[in-house]
């Protein structure tokens, strides 16, 4: 069993929509947890870290679930520029700041 | 400014060769860090150094040596390459090592292709 997992898609949907993924990860112990964004042939970049009190940034929503080990984010209102990969990131914690990376959910906004 | 740079962009090289990346951070991060992207996409990390120090290895064939000159650079170099190493191969830096919140920002990546 991988140790983040996400549905790779591609999740295609209208602009406007909301679109919600969904990441869970194997070790009870992970400490931090983020989304990165991945534009086509470009770095990762952090796009919100996540709490488990759930945190909100414009558009964008994150829920952590400890008990369920679950990450999700959600997205209103799709923009065209949404359109690229999201990277569900989990940190062990215990030094190194060691992140692992799930493969990545592809997110296409059309019009 | 760019925060994380790396050289070169872009490697096409033989089976066998020997060749080096390079990584500059000017975020007077303490912490460095190389991944690899593979041709899945799959992100995974190689080796993280802090403030020149080797923290993190992880099982990375022998092959693959990073070096830290100074705190502000990491570099990559892979003797014998093999056509398995063609990957995408990314640097970051974070500020510490030990804060697990602490963001790591990357470079733009260095794409390695082996022939």
């Amino acid at each position: 069993r991988k140790e983040v997992e996400q549905d790779p898609g591609p999740f295609n949907v209208p602009e406007g929509a909301t679109v919600a993924f969904n990441c869970t990860y194997s070790n009870s112990a992970s400490q931090s947890f983020f989304w990165y964004r991945q534009d086509c042939r470009k770095e990762p970049k952090l796009l919100m870290s996540v709490y488990s009190s759930g945190n909100e940034d414009g558009r964008f929503t994150a829920q952590l679930n400890r008990a369920s080990q679950y990450i999700s984010l959600l997205i209103r209102d799709s923009k065209l520029s949404d359109s690229a990969t999201y990277l569900c990131v989990v940190n062990r914690g215990g030094g190194g700041n060691k992140l692992t990376f799930g493969t990545g959910t592809q997110l296409k906004v059309e019009l | 400014d760019t925060a994380v740079s790396q050289t070169p962009k872009y490697l096409v090289t033989q089976m066998g060769n020997d060749k080096s990346i390079k990584c500059e951070q000017n975020l007077g991060h303490d912490t460095m860090y190389w991944y690899k992207q593979d041709s899945k996409k799959f992100l995974k990390i190689m080796f993280s150094y802090n403030n020149k120090e080797l923290i993190i290895n992880e099982t990375v064939p022998n092959r693959f040596s990073p070096k830290s000159p100074d705190k502000a650079h990491l570099n990559l170099h892979i003797n014998s390459l093999e056509l398995g190493d063609s990957a995408v191969y990314f640097c970051a830096s974070s500020l510490t090592s030990g804060a697990s919140t602490d963001t790591q920002y990357f470079g733009p990546g260095t794409r390695l292709t082996v022939l």
